[in-house]
C-alpha cells in the first residue's frame, strides 16, 4: 500500500463548480500535511498546509482527519486557472529531516 | 529573489555517460532535497541533506550520489546513466524552523538517457 494515496482523476468540471479531492495516508506517525499544486511540466508549489482544525484560504478549504487518516481539499467556484495537478503530501520523520512523501497527484480540468 | 536554482534545464545523455545536476539556494536553508518525477507519478526522494557535510539516502538512491560541501549547493551526480534514469529532477530546500515549513522547489531538470 502506498504511504499517500490519491485518486488520480482526471476530474473534469465546469467553471463555477465545487470539487473535492481526497487523500489517505498509511503512516499514523506523520506529522504534517500539505497540498501542493503542480502545473504541467512545472515545479510543485505550496497551495496550503493542512491542520486538524481545518483551514481555509479563499476558495480553498483543507481538512485533516487523523482518526481516519484522511485529508481533503475542497475548491469552491472553480476557475479555469485552477486546472492543474494537486499533490497530497505528508511530512514524516523527525523535525530534523522534514522528509515529504508525495501522492501521485489528482488532475483537475476546469472547462468553460 | 532567486530561491532555488537548478542547472541545466534540459539534457540528453547517452547510456553510460556521467553528469552532475546542479542545485543552489540563496535562502540560507539547511535542508535540501533531490526528487525525481516520472510521467504521471508523484515525486520520489532520491537524497536529502540536513546541513553542510551531512547527506542521507531517500527512497530511490541507487545510481546517484550527492555531496554537500556548502549550505548553498547540493549537486546530484549520475555516474553511469541508464535509460531508467530518464525523468524530471527537482531540487528543493526548506527552513529548519519546524516540520510545518514548506519546501521550495527549483524549476527542474529534464533528463533523457538514450
Amino acid at each position: 500500500r502506498k504511504e499517500v494515496e490519491q485518486d488520480p482523476g482526471p476530474f473534469n468540471v465546469p467553471e463555477g463548480a465545487t470539487v473535492a479531492f481526497n487523500c489517505t495516508y498509511s503512516n499514523s506517525a506523520s506529522q504534517s500535511f500539505f497540498w501542493y499544486r503542480q502545473d504541467c511540466r512545472k515545479e510543485p508549489k505550496l497551495l496550503m498546509s493542512v491542520y486538524s482544525s481545518g483551514n481555509e484560504d479563499g476558495r480553498f478549504t483543507a481538512q485533516l482527519n487523523r482518526a481516519s487518516q484522511y485529508i481533503s481539499l475542497l475548491i469552491r467556484d472553480s476557475k479555469l486557472s485552477d486546472s492543474a495537478t494537486y499533490l497530497c503530501v505528508g511530512a514524516y520523520g523527525s523535525s530534523n529531516t522534514g522528509k515529504l512523501i508525495f501522492g501521485q497527484g489528482t488532475t483537475l480540468q476546469v472547462k468553460p | 529573489n532567486a530561491g532555488v536554482t537548478q542547472t541545466p534545464k534540459f539534457r540528453i545523455l547517452k547510456i553510460g555517460q556521467s553528469m552532475t545536476l546542479q542545485c543552489a539556494q540563496d535562502m540560507n536553508h539547511n535542508y535540501m532535497y533531490w526528487y525525481r518525477q516520472d510521467p504521471g507519478m508523484g515525486l520520489k526522494l532520491i537524497y536529502y541533506s540536513v546541513g553542510a557535510g551531512i547527506t542521507d539516502k531517500g527512497e530511490v538512491p541507487n545510481g546517484y550520489n550527492v555531496s554537500r560541501s556548502t549550505t548553498e549547493d547540493f549537486p546530484l551526480r549520475l555516474e553511469l546513466a541508464a535509460p531508467s534514469q530518464t525523468s524530471v529532477y527537482f531540487c528543493a530546500s526548506r527552513s529548519d524552523r519546524g516540520p510545518n515549513q514548506p519546501q521550495h522547489f527549483g524549476d527542474g531538470t529534464r533528463l533523457s538517457i538514450l
